[in-house]
């Protein structure tokens, strides 16, 4: 049973491009989280998602940043405009059915973003 | 939720038992405690939860006293591959919708 998949591991992107995230959750499971970790910080959270659905966002910053997880194929981090700021390790995690006891967050191994 | 306050960093040597003690004065009465370990270049791995007194697992043992006001992470016997991370939260796993408050951590780092 494959983790939790993220491509690519490692992306650069040029100051005001686009970079696009992709993560696959885990078999079975329909939610879906986005962590961010700057350099020698902790991990922030930034989303989280259900099957077509935004269910918090209130960690993502509120322009250039969007999120989806479509009905069919992975969820997408997308940042339009990079800056050096973003460059920073994101993380994808999944769930089967939301947290709770025994329900830990199931994370995949990041992508690595710089920004040039 | 609950805010924690653990090492920044530990040494340790092969062979040892490391406790990795995490401060939380603030706990509240439907928080749980769950660890992390996170490796350099990737993802956090979710070690152990609990509630109250000890729970134990094939990777650690977490100690939790009556007053949950704090709670202590065992790893027996340490190896060079338990080099890493670890992350003590605090939070209501029902209502928290996945937005774990990930702190600083404490970075083991464990010798030959």
């Amino acid at each position: 049973n494959a983790g939790v998949m993220q491509n690519p591991r490692h992306l650069v992107r040029r100051r005001g491009q686009e970079a696009r995230l992709r993560c696959s959750p885990m078999k079975g499971h329909s939610h879906v989280y986005w962590y961010r970790q700057l350099p020698e910080e902790g991990l922030k959270f930034m989303v989280y998602l259900q099957k077509e659905n935004i269910i918090d966002e209130s960690g993502m910053p509120k322009e250039r940043f969007s999120a989806e997880f479509p009905k069919e194929g992975p969820s997408i981090l997308r940042i339009q405009q990079v800056v050096r700021g973003d460059s920073a390790a994101y993380f994808c995690a999944s769930s089967p059915e939301g947290t709770g006891k025994n329900s830990p967050l199931h994370f995949g191994n990041g992508t690595r973003l710089t920004v040039t | 939720l609950a805010k924690t306050t653990q090492p920044i960093s530990m040494d340790s040597y092969e062979g040892q038992e490391v406790n990795i003690t995490c401060s939380h004065n603030n706990i509240a009465t439907n928080d749980y405690i769950t660890w992390y370990q996170q490796f350099p270049s990737q993802g956090p791995r979710f070690i152990i939860q609990g509630y109250k007194t000890k729970v134990t697992n094939e990777v650690a043992s977490l100690f939790i006293p009556a007053d949950r006001k704090s709670s202590t992470l065992s790893l027996p016997r340490v190896s060079l591959s338990d080099t890493a991370v670890y992350y003590c939260l605090v939070g209501d796993p029902y209502n928290q919708g996945g937005k774990l408050i990930f702190g600083q951590g404490t970075e083991l780092s464990v010798k030959p």
